[in-house]
């Protein structure tokens, strides 16, 4: 069965500084498909950053990037140059499967308290 | 109009009561997804609905009902609900077939059993 794990309950950071968000996973089907998501105190879900399993290269999407080491199962997003904007909750999410059955499922970690100090 | 619509945003009711959580999406995308969020549990997936399949978590108690009318609606039908089942209920939908596959999520609906 898959499993996304993610062991940092709340994390404070320096303004300006870079940030990893710890995510693992577990999952017996060679394709998938892993996620963040922000989630602000207004409580919507913010889609930030996604990786294929078969992607050779690590995502990015301007600060955000994700490091993806396949054999670690570990999908962790690194947030460079923080800024206060970025207090938030971060869901790391897994889909089973390459995404052409439109019925998969998505699983959610427990979340990351990302608080920015200025 | 915003991609993922849900109405009510906030609902209060009683635990004999009926009521239903409407979600509705204006992307052109073909499965739907409801989420719970409770304060003391990640986001649980309930139901997945697609034009092909329904996919459901096991765990989810016979008191809550989905429909899906169509590829742009889906309903949470709720009855004889419990104050554990007290949470933020989220929408979601997907293109799906191919590509990142990523959830557009609504704003929610806050939902309080009494």
């Amino acid at each position: 069965a898959q499993k996304i794990t993610q062991t940092q309950p709340g994390m404070f950071v320096q303004e300006k500084e870079a940030v990893t968000l710890d995510c693992t996973y577990d999952t017996s089907d060679p394709s998938y498909g892993l996620f963040w998501y922000k989630q602000p105190s207004s409580g919507e879900m913010i889609f930030l950053i996604y990786q294929g399993s078969y992607d050779q290269q690590n995502a990015t999407e301007g600060r955000y990037s994700l490091n993806f080491q396949k054999a670690r199962k570990s999908a962790n997003l690194v947030i460079s140059a923080s800024q206060l904007g970025d207090s938030a909750m971060y869901f790391c999410a897994m889909r089973e499967g390459d995404g052409v059955s439109s019925a998969s499922k998505i699983i959610f970690g427990s979340g990351t308290r990302l608080s920015i100090r200025p | 109009e915003t991609g993922v619509t849900q109405t009510p945003r906030h609902l209060v009711m009683g635990m004999t009561n009926k009521k239903s959580l409407k979600c509705e999406q204006h992307l052109g995308h073909n499965a739907m997804y409801w989420y719970k969020q409770s304060a003391k549990k990640p986001l649980e997936l309930m139901f997945v609905y697609s034009l092909e399949e329904r996919v459901e978590n096991n765990s989810v108690p016979s008191r809550f009902s989905p429909e899906c009318p169509n590829s742009s609606h889906l309903f949470l039908h709720l009855h004889t609900l419990q104050p554990e089942d007290s949470a933020l209920y989220l929408c979601a939908s997907t293109k799906g077939a191919g590509g990142a596959g990523e959830l557009f999520f609504g704003e929610g609906s806050r939902l309080t059993v009494l």
